[in-house]
């Protein structure tokens, strides 16, 4: 199976500051045949279901505010919020469905300072 | 609209089987590329990615649980149904069910089920 890491575990963040999350596999997630890399971004916000945010490294879902982007290649990968907002509070998690089974990173907690 | 929810018993005992269901609408699991996944969270830790199942009847599941695991769908009830067998306490938790697209992966999600396993 691929294996999911994610840094850091929790991430105090001021309002209006920028921040950042990494994630990393064990295998790369490039698909050469399509010229994809399948690694995604959901949110879980407190009490909530998760959300998709980032698809395929770098897309953002519908709706999704243009503070969130995704970046990386192979095996290496971060999530930037620009500017973080009150709302932007809950656990990230980074997921990669370049093969079966697919699988979760352990989640990243960030909230405010 | 595309909107999936979760439904099944809220409590087994330890050694039943637990079996949940996957209503969906706004699409259908008979179009090429389509798929219903279902992920599991134990209380207050993180997303584990269960099973999936997709148009053309293929599965796939965790590896630590496949013995455990089977996922079926019914195009048309608009259903995708998993049961896991031999339910132990480690197996409490919110159990979410989401449609799968090749493109944007998990986008749409369930409000979740949550199943305690208690004697």
């Amino acid at each position: 199976d691929i294996v999911m890491t994610q840094t850091p575990l929790s991430l105090p963040v001021t309002p209006g500051e920028p921040a950042s999350i990494s994630c990393r596999s064990s295998q790369s997630l490039f698909d050469s045949g399509d010229g994809h890399t399948y690694l995604d971004w959901y949110l879980q916000k407190p009490g909530q279901s998760p959300q998709l945010l980032i698809y395929r490294l770098s897309y953002r879902a519908s709706g999704v505010p243009d503070r969130f982007s995704g970046s990386g290649s192979g095996t290496d990968f971060t999530l930037t919020i620009s500017r973080v907002e009150t709302e932007d509070i809950g656990v990230y998690y980074c997921m990669q469905r370049m093969e079966f089974p697919f699988t979760f990173g352990p989640g990243t907690k960030v909230d405010i300072k | 609209q595309v909107t999936v929810r979760e439904s099944g018993p809220a409590l087994v005992k330890p050694t039943q089987t637990l079996t949940l269901t996957c209503t969906f609408s706004g699409f259908s699991l008979n179009t090429r590329g389509m798929c219903v996944s279902w992920v599991r969270q134990p209380p207050g830790k993180a997303l584990e990615w269960l099973a999936l199942i997709d148009w053309d009847y293929d599965q796939y599941y965790s590896s630590s649980l496949k013995t455990r695991l089977t996922i079926s769908k019914d195009t048309s009830e608009n259903q995708v149904v998993l049961t896991m067998t031999n339910m132990a306490p480690s197996d409490t938790g919110t159990y979410y069910c989401a449609r799968v697209t090749p493109v944007d992966g998990l986008d749409v999600w369930g409000q979740g089920t949550t199943v305690t396993v208690s004697s």
